[in-house]
Formats: C-alpha cells, sequence, structure tokens
C-alpha cells in the first residue's frame, strides 16, 4: 500500500514561494497507471484541487492557480514537489499531497496534509 | 461558491440509511460518469469512497454506494454506524478544467 509524506515549511511570507515535497513508499513514483496530485484545503472550508502530474512530466493544473504553480518530480528519491509562488494570506491552507486514479484527480492514497500559514 | 451543490447536513440514526445529493451542471455531473466521493474525519486526509459514479475502491465498506440521474449525484449509506459521522465531499471532471471540482462538503451527523 502506497503511503505519501508532505514535507516543507509550516511559515511563509507574503509574497514569497511555498515549497512542498511529497516522498511516496511503498511503490514506485514512476508507475506508468499512476498520477500525483495537490490538494488544499483553507482552515474550516472545503478541499481545492491544485495540480496533477504523472512522472513522464505531464502535468494539469487548477486554471486559478496555474500562472502561479510549478509542480516536479524527482524518481532518485521518489518524490514529486509543488512551488507556489507570490503566496498570500488567501493561500494558507492544508496541502496534501496524493496518488491519483486518473489525470484528473480522483486521489487513494493521501499524505496526512501539512498546515502552511502565510503570514510576515 | 462551490462548483456542485451538497446539503450542508444530514443526520441519521444508528442503522438507517442516508443519501447525500451532489447537484451539478451538463458541463460536469451530468456530462461524465468520473464522480468521485470522499470521507473526511475532522483532522484527518480525505479517503476515497466511490469513484466513477458508483465504484468502491478495495477495502471500503459496501454500505457505501454511488449513483448518478442526470445532472446530480448521490452517495447512499445503508446501516449508519457512529464511524460514519464526517464531513463527505463530492467531485467531479468538468468541462471547464482538467481537474476534478469539489462540491462544498456535507457533515453527517449519526444521532
Amino acid at each position: 500500500q502506497l503511503q505519501l509524506q508532505e514535507s516543507g515549511p509550516g511559515l511563509v511570507k507574503p509574497s514569497e514561494t511555498l515549497s512542498l515535497t511529497c516522498t511516496v513508499s511503498g511503490g514506485s513514483i514512476s508507475s506508468s497507471s499512476l498520477y500525483w496530485g495537490w490538494v488544499r484545503q483553507p482552515p474550516g472550508k472545503g478541499l481545492e484541487w491544485i495540480a496533477t502530474m504523472h512522472y513522464s512530466g505531464s502535468t494539469y493544473y487548477s486554471p486559478s492557480l496555474k500562472s502561479r504553480v510549478t509542480l516536479s518530480v524527482d524518481t532518485s528519491k521518489n518524490q514529486f514537489s509543488l512551488k507556489l509562488s507570490s503566496v498570500t494570506a488567501a493561500d494558507t491552507a492544508v496541502y496534501y499531497c496524493a496518488s491519483c486514479r486518473d489525470y484528473y484527480g480522483s486521489g487513494t492514497y493521501w499524505g496526512q496534509g501539512t498546515l502552511v500559514t502565510v503570514s510576515s | 461558491q462551490s462548483a456542485l451543490t451538497q446539503p450542508a447536513s444530514v443526520s441519521g440514526s444508528p442503522g438507517q440509511s442516508i443519501t447525500i445529493s451532489c447537484t451539478g451542471t451538463s458541463s460536469d455531473v451530468g456530462g461524465y460518469n468520473y464522480v468521485s466521493w470522499y470521507q473526511q474525519h475532522p483532522g484527518k486526509a480525505p479517503k476515497l469512497m466511490i469513484y466513477n459514479v458508483s465504484n468502491r475502491p478495495s477495502g471500503v465498506s459496501n454500505r457505501f454506494s454511488g449513483s448518478k440521474s442526470g445532472n446530480t449525484a448521490s452517495l447512499t449509506i445503508s446501516g449508519l454506524q457512529a464511524e460514519d459521522e464526517a464531513d463527505y465531499y463530492c467531485s467531479s471532471l468538468t468541462s471547464s478544467s482538467t481537474l476534478e471540482v469539489f462540491g462544498g462538503g456535507t457533515k453527517l451527523t449519526v444521532l
């Protein structure tokens, strides 16, 4: 069974870049049948897909976040990463990484989530 | 405002059945058989309960079932148990994005 774990700073200053990494264990990030994605959840609010990717390089973004999001994968470390630039307080949320059944989401295995607060 | 509309809350007694609706449009729920349902307990990550409208991932109880009619999808939980108390989110592929869009979530209370 896949296990995912998010890591990264819990506090980011406004206008800076949020960077998170998801480490995958129990399976290969290079699996051709899986996609990998990020979801966020502002405190007390609902879920929002940020982006998904395939290890081969295909990426899919939320239209509202596309201009600020960069995804990358490191197959040697079985990790994938998220960068979100020019953050504001509205980007404060719990960020989850997940394995996805397909490019559009349908997350099957999830990390425990990490709270990122945007504040000076 | 979420793209998909769910009731804010539903409740039921142990052993009963409840249904949570998820209403969209022909551009999302009605246009694709790619509706998923997630269960989220407080402070925990979401858990996929149903995918592709009515399929259950391995390990999910058969008390959970999904269906769709027109622009509305439904999650039915039969034989309610205390552990089913959680937030439930629907999601659907949509023509306006390459990613799923979520409903606003429904809080299920087991009385």
